[in-house]
């Protein structure tokens, strides 16, 4: 069984203090590797996709890089807008669905104080 | 935005009763999906079409079905709502890269 495990469930940090947010995932062969922002009230918002250990994706404050167990989201001298709940979701090669599901964590509620 | 609408957006109905929630997409995606999110548990899948008259069940979708008419619209209905099933739904389209983009979403309160 595909699972996703975020940590840390919360994370409050000082505008400028950069930090980084954990993903590790065990799938039965990764097809793909996705970062969602969500506001409160809100749809996620896509962010990123990750294929292969290694890989790295940036944007803005935001990146995001790969290995064969977890990804990290890095965030560089995050401002308040930044706060949201960050979810990670992975894709697998083979599941009972095709490859059309996606198994999500249950994702890190980050918090920037001005 | 990627083209995807929701209606209703919020919903309060009472247990027993028949719901329908709609999914709307402008985008001509071939693959659409229902989620649900609770505290506590990542977004679970329902169910997706991966076509016109095309649906499958996700892990979660005892007591729910859905229908796909048009390409545009993908139909979630609870046949007789349980408490249990308070929840926020989403719905999401996937595009040719495979990745999943979700509409707003729908909070759904069963009394």
């Amino acid at each position: 069984e595909d699972q996703v495990t975020q940590s840390p469930e919360a994370l409050r940090l000082q505008e400028g203090e950069s930090s980084s947010l954990n993903c590790s995932y065990t799938v039965s062969g990764l097809r793909g590797l996705f970062w969602y922002r969500q506001d409160p009230g809100k749809g996620p918002e896509f962010l990123f996709t990750l294929y292969s250990a290694g890989e790295e994706k940036e944007k803005e404050r935001l990146k995001a890089t790969l290995t064969k167990k977890e990804s990290f989201l890095h965030i560089t001298a995050p401002k308040p807008e930044d706060s949201a709940t960050y979810l990670c979701a992975v894709q697998a090669g083979m599941s009972n669905f095709g490859n059309e599901k996606l198994t999500f964590g249950t994702g890190t509620r980050l918090t920037i104080i001005p | 935005d990627a083209g995807i609408t929701q209606s209703p957006r919020h919903k309060v109905t009472e247990t027993g009763t028949p719901v329908t929630l709609r999914c709307h997409q402008t985008e001509n995606h071939r693959y659409m999906y229902w989620y649900r999110q609770d505290p506590g548990h990542g977004l679970r899948l329902i169910h997706y079409s991966y076509g016109v008259k095309d649906t499958d069940k996700g892990e979660v979708s005892d007591g729910y079905s859905v229908s796909r008419s048009k390409t545009e619209d993908f139909l979630l209905t609870l046949e007789s709502a349980t408490s249990s099933q308070t929840s926020v739904y989403f719905c999401a389209i996937r595009d040719s890269q495979e990745t999943q983009y979700f509409g707003p979403g729908t909070r759904l309160l069963v009394l």
